[in-house]
């Protein structure tokens, strides 16, 4: 399976950028996604196919990369921003997720 | 609105069985694949399995092959989850979730949740 490393957690101040990395342990082309999930919510998808904004999310966020190294970015980040960010690969059998990376404020 | 509602989920014995139902509306469900993805207290996400829109694909996680059923009803506008040999690593928060037609297939809406616990 492929696996998605990312960093358990970040502590940021609002109106900072953040960046949070996703590596695969093999190439997943561009269908890397990305998810937001507050606390006692459901996930709520940001980026599809690595860099494009899904539907309603603001141009604060954003995403690059391709291949095994992507990036998410939150620009500026704001308060309602806390959450817990997953990235999510489908481009290999089986679609896997990352473990999360946990935004905490300063 | 795209709504997806999850139910069926409880408290059940290693070994019993369990079935979850996700009711979809504001879209036309059998448009689109579905998926169901779990997360353990306190973990991260897990997919569980595939279905397409006209239930010709199907597809497991490892995990759980053999012992869950993937299934749908596109008049009724439901995804199901049949669940059986339950063991205590199966106990999570059960979403389901709409699969994207585009872009690679992201999970662009998801249900609440259902909670299942095994636990004897």
């Amino acid at each position: 399976d492929t696996v998605l490393t990312q960093s358990p957690a970040l502590a940021v101040s609002p109106g900072e950028r953040v960046t949070i990395s996703c590596r695969a342990s093999e190439s997943v082309s561009t269908l890397m996604h990305w998810y937001q999930q507050k606390p006692g919510q459901q996930p709520k998808l940001l980026i599809y196919k690595a860099s494009n904004l899904a539907s309603g999310v603001p141009a604060r966020f954003s995403g690059s990369g391709s291949g095994t190294d992507f990036t998410f970015t939150i620009d500026p980040v704001e308060a309602d921003d806390i959450a817990t960010y997953y990235c999510h690969q489908s481009w290999n059998s089986p679609p896997t997720f990352g473990g999360g990376t946990k935004l905490e404020l300063k | 609105e795209v709504q997806l509602v999850e139910s069926g989920g409880g408290l059940v014995q290693p070994g019993r069985s369990l079935k979850l139902s996700c009711a979809a509306s504001g879209f036309t469900f059998s448009n689109y694949g579905m998926n169901w993805i779990r997360q353990a207290p306190g973990k991260g996400l897990e997919w569980v399995a595939s279905i397409s829109s006209s239930s010709s694909y199907i597809y497991y996680a490892d995990t759980v092959k053999g012992r869950f059923t993937i299934s749908r009803d596109n008049a009724k506008n439901t995804l199901y989850l049949q669940m059986t040999s339950l063991r205590s690593e199966d106990t999570a928060l059960y979403y389901c979730a709409r699969r994207v037609n585009y872009g690679g297939y992201p999970m662009d809406a998801w249900g609440q949740g259902a909670s299942v616990t095994v636990s004897s």
